[in-house]
């Protein structure tokens, strides 16, 4: 059972235009949420996290927004750029992260266009 | 340079043979775990340890051991490896307390024919 699916495989999108990830969760427990990319043959790096008293958290060209009542967390990314192109993961915790747990979502492929 | 040194990076074994993939973290980090990525599952948990001498299983443990003997390493031990277990692995560390993120390795591409 995903408790924490990314529907989208795939998203494309001009250079300096918004790209928006999105990401539903099933288990009401989870209190943190946070954003990894991934380049080939690279580890996963933390990007940015939410925690589940907020509804938005902002850095620099990223923000991440959280809507509990539809258990939904989406990424902005704004203004893209082609070094964007990566897969997403969002991942949830319990307990802040405890003991390194993150739930992952599936990944979503972005690519941004020159 | 703070980091998570996973090896190695590609590995093909046979059905049966022991396999060992060692990570080791410089950041004097008390927390270290093991993922695995799967097409259309994104990173799953094997195994994780809160301090030396203290693991516990994740969400996928069978087929794997672990042990933790000293602060910086984490190796994970394939006694039987088979062939459900070809993966992409990642190692991952973090301090404790807070919300302090994963910091992960750059991953053991694993082959069991």
């Amino acid at each position: 059972d995903q408790q924490v699916k990314q529907n989208s495989p795939s998203l494309s999108v001009q250079e300096g235009r918004i790209s928006i990830l999105n990401c539903d969760y099933t288990n009401s427990m989870f209190d943190y949420f946070l954003w990894y990319k991934k380049y080939p043959a690279e580890g996963p790096t933390f990007l940015i996290s939410i925690s589940s008293i907020k509804d938005k958290n902002e850095d620099g060209r990223f923000t991440v927004f959280l809507n509990k009542s539809a258990k939904h967390l989406s990424l902005h990314i704004v203004p893209s750029q082609p070094g964007d192109s990566a897969v997403y993961f969002c991942a949830a915790s319990l307990g802040g992260t405890s003991y390194g747990k993150l739930t992952f979502g599936q990944g979503t492929i972005l690519t941004v266009h020159p | 340079e703070a980091q998570v040194t996973q090896n190695p990076r590609y590995l093909i074994t046979v059905t049966g043979k022991k396999l060992t993939v060692t990570c080791s973290q410089n950041m004097n980090h008390e927390y270290m775990s093991w993922y695995r990525q799967d097409p259309g599952l994104g990173l799953r948990q094997i195994y994780y340890s809160m301090n030396v001498e203290v693991t516990d299983k994740g969400d996928v443990p069978e087929g794997y051991k672990v042990s933790r003997k000293e602060k910086r390493n984490f190796p994970l031990i394939l006694e039987s490896p088979s062939p459900n277990q070809t993966s992409l692995y990642f190692c991952a560390s973090s301090s404790p307390g807070g919300n302090s993120p994963l910091h992960f390795g750059n991953g053991t591409r694993l082959t069991v024919t």
